[in-house]
Parts: C-alpha cells; sequence; structure tokens
C-alpha cells in the first residue's frame, strides 16, 4: 500500500453512460497525476495537477474528459458519454517536490469496463 | 517525445542476478533516468533513479553508461517476487515534463 487510494477499484459502464473515478493521493503531496493504461503497454500521461491548479493536459486527452482537484486535496476524473475505446486501467499517482527527480507513488487503479 | 528502448522481456532464475537494459539515445544533459516496476495488478512502484553516476539502493543499482544514452537496472539476487513489468522511463521535454512511459521489460522469474 502507496498510500495512494483509489475508488472505485472496478467500475462496468454501458457506452454513452458518464462515470467519475476518485483518487486521494498521500496528504502532503502537492502534485497528483492521472494516467490510463491499456493492456499490454505502459501507462499514459492524461493530466496533472500541482495543489488545485491543472497544469498540462495530454494533447491526446478528448474533450470527453475532465479532471478537477478541488482544495489542492483528492482528485476526481470524470469521462462523459463513454466509448468501448475508454476501457483501460486509470492510475492516479502523487508527489512531492520537483518533478524532475521526485518519486511518484501510484495508487492501484480503477479499471473500467465499457459495453 | 522522450524514448527509451527496452527488451520486451527476460527471464532469470531465482538468487541469480539480473541486468535489465536500456537504451536512451535522445536523452538531454538534464534529464534523470527512472526506473519503475508494476507487479501484477498494482500500479507501478518507484524502484530507482540516476543523472550521471552509478547508484545504489536497497532494491537494485542503476548503472548509466558514461554517454549517458544507455543504462543498465541491476537486481542482484532475484526473487520471485521480482516478476514484474521494469519500466525505464525519462520525462517529455517537447510538451510539459511527464513521464513516458514505453512498454517496458517483463521479466519473469523462474524456481
Amino acid at each position: 500500500d502507496t498510500g495512494v487510494s483509489q475508488d472505485p477499484r472496478h467500475k462496468i459502464t454501458k457506452r454513452g453512460q458518464n462515470v467519475t473515478f476518485r483518487c486521494d493521493p498521500i496528504s502532503e503531496h502537492n502534485r497528483l497525476y492521472w494516467y490510463r493504461q491499456t493492456l499490454g503497454q505502459g501507462p499514459e500521461f492524461l493530466t496533472y495537477f500541482q495543489n488545485e491548479a491543472q497544469l498540462e493536459k495530454s494533447r491526446l486527452l478528448s474533450d470527453r474528459f475532465s479532471a478537477e482537484r478541488p482544495k489542492g486535496s483528492f482528485s476526481t476524473l470524470e469521462i462523459q458519454r463513454t466509448e468501448q475505446g475508454d476501457s483501460a486501467m486509470y492510475l492516479c499517482a502523487s508527489s512531492y517536490g520537483s518533478p524532475s527527480y521526485n518519486e511518484q507513488f501510484f495508487g492501484p487503479g480503477t479499471r473500467l469496463t465499457v459495453l | 517525445d522522450a524514448k527509451t528502448t527496452q527488451p520486451n522481456s527476460m527471464e532469470s532464475n531465482e538468487e541469480e542476478p539480473v541486468h535489465l537494459p536500456c537504451n536512451h539515445s535522445t536523452i538531454s544533459g538534464t534529464d534523470y533516468i527512472h526506473w519503475y516496476r508494476q507487479l501484477p495488478s498494482q500500479g507501478p512502484e518507484y524502484v530507482i533513479h540516476g543523472l550521471t553516476s552509478n547508484v545504489n539502493n536497497r532494491m537494485a543499482s542503476l548503472a548509466i553508461a558514461e554517454d549517458r544514452k544507455s543504462s543498465t537496472l541491476i537486481l542482484h539476487r532475484a526473487t520471485l517476487r521480482d516478476a514484474a513489468v521494469y519500466y525505464c522511463i525519462l520525462r517529455d521535454h517537447n510538451y510539459g515534463q511527464n513521464f513516458v512511459f514505453g512498454p517496458g521489460t517483463r521479466l519473469s522469474v523462474l524456481p
């Protein structure tokens, strides 16, 4: 257990439905990251927060995806009008200090299946 | 993209050393080389990172080539618990400073 928790751990939804995932980082960590991972691939960066500010979003991130981190604590990732191609593991990570060399602590992930 | 190249898979016998190679010929002078691993059904976990000099910690050693275009992660005595996908990672300087994961090396450890 890294101290980063994600909820739910599994989500099955029908195409076209909206889903929301939650990430609780390690409490003193000011940086929070979301990644997506499909089978056989490494995690792919989606977006990044420093405190409550969303500083970067992947060029690959569709308009159907939105993320928030109110008050710089937990974060939510929402996917609207889900598509089958959204089926993946969604990982959250947190870190503190310089992004150049400080380690990221990953949560266990939320596995999304879109039917 | 900050690209790294790793073998798709490797095998090792338990209690033997394992050398996991990584090529990163496009590395810039200020890039740290990061290694993470992902055990089955878990998120990635930090293993080690380095800039220029070889690095050691309780999990592994990192040997960095003098020109920094390649590195090798060394597990001194592989255990069954070390079976995982190992990722060698640089940051993407073209777009932010975020990790760019490749597909990694799947390490199998045989008893």
